[in-house]
């Protein structure tokens, strides 16, 4: 049973225009929600997290929104850039504080077009 | 600065055959370590993690195992590979004790097994 969920596998945007990346999670006790971006052959960088006492956090181009009550996430990248054509995954955390495990949705992929 | 390290970056193996993943960080001490898996077309799957030294949890029952000899090193292993072994595999790391849920991934490790 997935309790994270990235619905859609892929998504085209053209560049200059947002991007927004979905996630849907399904276990209330989850506090603690990241989004990674992962290149093909590498591993996951970190990009954003958000706590769930907070409902927005905002880094530069990326921001990431929660919604607790739809237990949904998403992130949003504006203006998209064609570097920014990557897989991102959504995580999430908080059922095992001392081992800091995160739980990954499947990602999707993000293709930027110039 | 911390790093993290992976090798080998590339493994053909043939079926049977044992696996040693090595994977080390740097500049940090006492580090909760992790061990993932990413499956073509499929999203992360935590393997194993470590709090500290000789301190290993699975969490999907498998033909792997894990060790952690030393504070920052976490090796992966089988003694004889399946097909299904094949796979990215990715090391991460988190500072323990942070109230945050911040993982930081190695470059990976691509095995095939033939």
């Amino acid at each position: 049973d997935q309790q994270v969920k990235q619905n859609s596998p892929s998504l085209s945007v053209q560049e200059g225009r947002i991007s927004i990346l979905n996630c849907d999670y399904t276990n209330s006790m989850f506090d603690y929600f990241l989004w990674y971006k992962k290149y093909p052959a590498e591993g996951p960088t970190f990009l954003i997290s958000i706590s769930s006492i907070k409902d927005k956090n905002e880094d530069g181009r990326f921001t990431v929104f929660l919604n607790k009550s739809a237990k949904h996430l998403s992130l949003h990248i504006v203006p998209s850039q064609p570097g920014d054509s990557a897989v991102y995954f959504c995580a999430a955390s908080g059922l095992g504080r001392s081992q800091g495990n995160l739980i990954f949705g499947k990602g999707t992929k993000l293709s930027v077009k110039p | 600065s911390q790093t993290i390290h992976q090798w080998p970056a590339t493994l053909v193996q043939p079926v049977g055959s044992p696996l040693s993943l090595e994977c080390t960080v740097e500049g940090t001490s006492n580090p909760n370590l992790y061990w993932y898996r990413q499956a073509a077309g499929r999203g992360l799957q935590l393997l194993f993690y470590s709090v500290g030294i000789g301190q290993i949890s699975s969490e999907v029952p498998q033909n792997l195992s894990a060790s952690r000899p030393q504070d920052r090193q976490f090796i992966l292993s089988s003694k004889k590979l399946l097909l299904s072994d094949s796979g990215f595999y990715l090391c991460a790391w988190r500072p323990a004790g942070t109230g945050g849920y911040e993982q930081y991934f190695g470059p990976g490790t691509r095995l095939t097994v033939t």
